[in-house]
């Protein structure tokens, strides 16, 4: 079966220090890959998303995330964290055949010290 | 920006009543979502519907029900709430897209968190 394991459950950098969020799915064949950000209180906003061609994809608020197939993973990146990245993070993959439903991971909060 | 909401944002309410938790978008989408998330834990999908009069249960089990008579409204509803039943509520929307290779986003609303007494 799918899954998404995002194996950091709480991550704390300093404001302006490079981030970097782990992302490992489970699927056998090239997945369709999300990552979406929650604010306290709020609804998930999609970040970045990869479905096919360059392997590094960029998203808003300065993200990126890079598609290793050999490491089935999708790692989130950004080279200098800002207090308003403090929220939930959440990797997702779509189940194939599916039309769209999504797997998601437990989600990573990170907290941004000043 | 998507524009997706949901009310009540909040809801705390007895064992035994019945509750619907309202979701409507305005972007015409296809496609809806219904996910339960608890605190710490990754969302869950509980029923997807692929336009109207479509519904369809999805990963984890549910004792909600859903309808789909309008495009744009997408109401879960549970007849008897328990205390197990506490948790966020997500709704999402998106294109339905039948062609191999492309994908439409999910948008997702704000969310209800609800508290079973």
């Amino acid at each position: 079966a799918q899954s998404v394991t995002q194996p950091d459950i709480h991550i704390t950098v300093s404001e302006g220090a490079s981030l970097e969020l782990r992302c490992n799915y489970s699927y056998g064949a090239t997945p369709y890959l999300f990552w979406y950000v929650q604010s306290p209180g709020q609804g998930l906003q999609l970040l970045l998303k990869y479905f096919s061609g360059d392997t590094l994809v960029q998203g808003i608020k300065g993200f990126e995330a890079e598609f290793k197939r050999s490491q089935s993973s999708f790692n989130l990146r950004k080279p200098s964290v800002h207090w308003s990245d403090a929220a939930e993070y959440f990797c997702a993959v779509e189940i194939g055949g599916s039309q769209g439903n999504l797997i998601f991971g437990k989600g990573t909060k990170l907290s941004v010290k000043p | 920006e998507a524009d997706i909401y949901q009310t009540p944002r909040y809801l705390v309410i007895g064992t035994g009543k019945k509750i619907t938790l309202e979701c409507s978008q305005t972007m015409g989408h296809d496609k809806m979502y219904w996910y339960q998330q608890d605190p710490g834990m990754e969302l869950h999908l509980i029923h997807y519907s692929y336009g109207v009069n479509s519904t369809e249960k999805g990963d984890l089990s549910s004792e909600s029900t859903v309808s789909r008579i309008r495009t744009e409204h997408f109401p879960l509803t549970l007849e008897s709430a328990r205390p197990s039943h506490t948790s966020q509520y997500l709704c999402a929307s998106s294109v339905l897209s039948w062609t191999s290779g492309t994908q439409e986003t999910q948008y997702f609303g704000p969310g209800t968190r609800l508290l079973v007494l």
